[in-house]
C-alpha cells in the first residue's frame, strides 16, 4: 500500500525547534519531489517547501526561509523538516505530499501531524 | 507569487444537481513548450488529508467518480460536479505547480441544499 506517515508534532514554546518525518512506503521514494504543506485548523493549504529526488534543490514559502530546513534521506525513504525558532503562527496541521519526479501534482498526501507554537 | 482565487467561497447545491467552482490564477500556468496547464483540483473532507481529483486542469485521477471534471487554460479554471452526491460535501481547492511557491486557492466549501 502506498502511504505516507508524519510525525515529530507536539507542543513546543515560542523561539523552540522541531523535527518532523515522514516515513514513505509501498512506492520508489526515489522517483518522487517531496512537500510539505501545512494548514490550521478550518483554514485553507498553504505550501512550505520541496525538495527534489536526490535531496540537492529546495525550496520555501517566505514565509518559514531561514527558520525551516527541509531534507530527506533515500536510504530510509523519510522526508524531515527541521523547523527552528519557531512563532505561534507556525501551528498548523503539516502534511507531507509527493510529486513524481518534478514540478506536478501531489497524489498522496499523509494523515497529517499537529504542530502547536504555544508558551 | 503567482495567487489563485477561487469563487465562490462557498456553495449549496440540491442533490442531483450540477456545482461549479471556479479558480482564476494572477498569472499564465500554462506551459507553452508542453501546451499544459500545470493546475489541479483537491477535494478535503473534514479531518481528512487533501485527495487529488484533477491534474493538468482537465485529467481525472484514477478512481475518481466521471462526474468531476476540469475544464480551462492559461488562467481561468472551472472544476464541475455534474450530479451532486452527498459524499461530495468538501472543501474544494485548486492549486498551481507552475513555479515555486506551489500555492493554492483559498477553498470552496460545498454543502447540500
Amino acid at each position: 500500500e502506498v502511504q505516507l506517515v508524519e510525525s515529530g508534532g507536539g507542543l513546543v514554546q515560542p523561539g523552540g525547534s522541531l523535527r518532523l518525518s515522514c516515513a514513505a512506503s509501498g512506492f520508489t521514494f526515489t522517483r518522487y519531489w517531496m512537500h510539505w504543506v501545512r494548514q490550521v485548523p478550518g483554514r485553507g493549504l498553504v505550501w512550505v517547501s520541496r525538495i527534489n529526488t536526490d535531496g540537492t534543490n529546495t525550496n520555501y514559502a517566505d514565509s518559514v526561509k531561514g527558520r525551516f530546513t527541509i531534507s530527506r534521506d533515500n536510504a530510509k525513504n523519510t522526508l524531515y523538516l527541521q523547523m527552528n525558532s519557531l512563532r505561534v503562527d507556525d501551528t498548523a496541521v503539516y502534511y507531507c505530499a509527493r510529486a513524481e519526479g518534478g514540478p506536478y501534482e501531489f497524489d498522496i498526501w499523509g494523515q497529517g501531524t499537529m504542530v502547536t507554537v504555544s508558551s | 507569487d503567482i495567487v489563485m482565487t477561487q469563487s465562490p467561497d462557498s456553495l449549496a447545491v440540491s442533490l442531483g444537481e450540477r456545482a461549479t467552482i471556479n479558480c482564476k490564477s494572477s498569472q499564465s500556468v500554462l506551459y507553452s513548450s508542453n501546451n499544459k496547464n500545470y493546475l489541479a483540483w483537491y477535494q478535503q473532507k473534514p479531518g481528512q488529508p487533501p485527495k487529488l481529483l484533477i491534474y493538468w486542469a482537465s485529467t481525472r485521477e484514477s478512481g475518481v467518480p466521471d462526474r468531476f471534471s476540469g475544464s480551462g487554460s492559461g488562467t481561468d479554471f472551472t472544476l464541475t460536479i455534474s450530479s451532486l452526491e452527498a459524499e461530495d460535501v468538501a472543501v474544494y481547492y485548486c492549486q498551481q505547480y507552475y513555479d515555486s511557491p506551489y500555492t493554492f486557492g483559498q477553498g470552496t466549501k460545498l454543502e447540500i441544499e
